[in-house]
């Protein structure tokens, strides 16, 4: 299957500090990508969606100047969480989406653990 | 009503069992069925993958689709303690739209 990273994997930060997450489709070009923060033991809650070369479209309640996202080429997006919080801290995942043929599927990347003291 | 109804679970299984997992839904839009399986604290990974109504089988998996009845399964043979997981359906609609999820389903198979 595709291969989407994420980097870091894990992050520790102070409050007030602003973090970058990196996601990266690896082997295949990625117009659109999703970002998505998930609490302990609930689904995945989408915040945004990333489209290269445009303004990300932020869901309902997710604060565009507060997460901040980039999708400065076909494989690399970028979420940055300005000004940290405690309420900050959660897991954040990307997603990649890839057109093949009729294929249409989104390929996750393995996650951000974000701890902000 | 959500979009996506998937009984959370959890549900545990004996090492061996065959196991059936479902997700409904109420969008007669969607046209694209996922299932993806997500180990704690990591990414969720995918699994099957149907378009339009259908089974689809992957050596011990097997998904189906039926869209009449707003339905599809996750079928996994001979469970193994390594598929203990969430697993989540997703559903879209296409054109690069963004996934609609069940809520997951912890899945323990048990020696």
């Amino acid at each position: 299957g595709a291969v989407v990273s994420q980097h870091p994997s894990r992050v520790i930060c102070k409050s007030g500090t602003s973090v970058k997450i990196e996601c990266r489709s690896l082997d295949f070009q990625a117009t659109t990508m999703f970002w998505y923060r998930q609490f302990p033991k609930q689904s995945l809650m989408l915040m945004a969606t990333s489209n290269e070369g445009s303004k990300a479209t932020y869901e309902q309640g997710v604060e565009k100047d507060k997460f901040l996202i980039n999708h400065a080429s076909l494989t690399l997006s970028t979420l940055t969480v300005t000004s940290a919080h405690p309420e900050d801290s959660s897991f954040y995942i990307c997603s990649a989406f890839l057109l093949a043929g009729v294929q249409e599927t989104q390929y996750f990347g393995p996650g951000t653990r974000l701890l902000v003291l | 009503q959500k979009e996506v109804e998937q009984d959370p679970g959890p549900l545990s299984v004996p090492e061996g069992a065959i196991v059936s997992l479902n997700c409904t839904y109420s969008n007669s839009a969607f046209q694209y069925f996922m299932w993806y399986r997500q180990y704690s604290r990591k990414g969720p990974e995918l699994l099957m993958y149907t378009y339009s109504s259908g089974n689809k089988e992957d050596g011990r998996f097997t998904a189906q689709v039926d869209k009449s009845s707003k339905y599809i399964s996750l079928f996994i043979r001979d469970s193994q303690p390594s598929d203990s997981a969430t697993y989540l359906c997703a559903l879209s609609t296409g054109g690069g739209n963004k996934l609609t999820f069940g809520t997951g389903t912890q899945l323990k198979v048990e020696l």
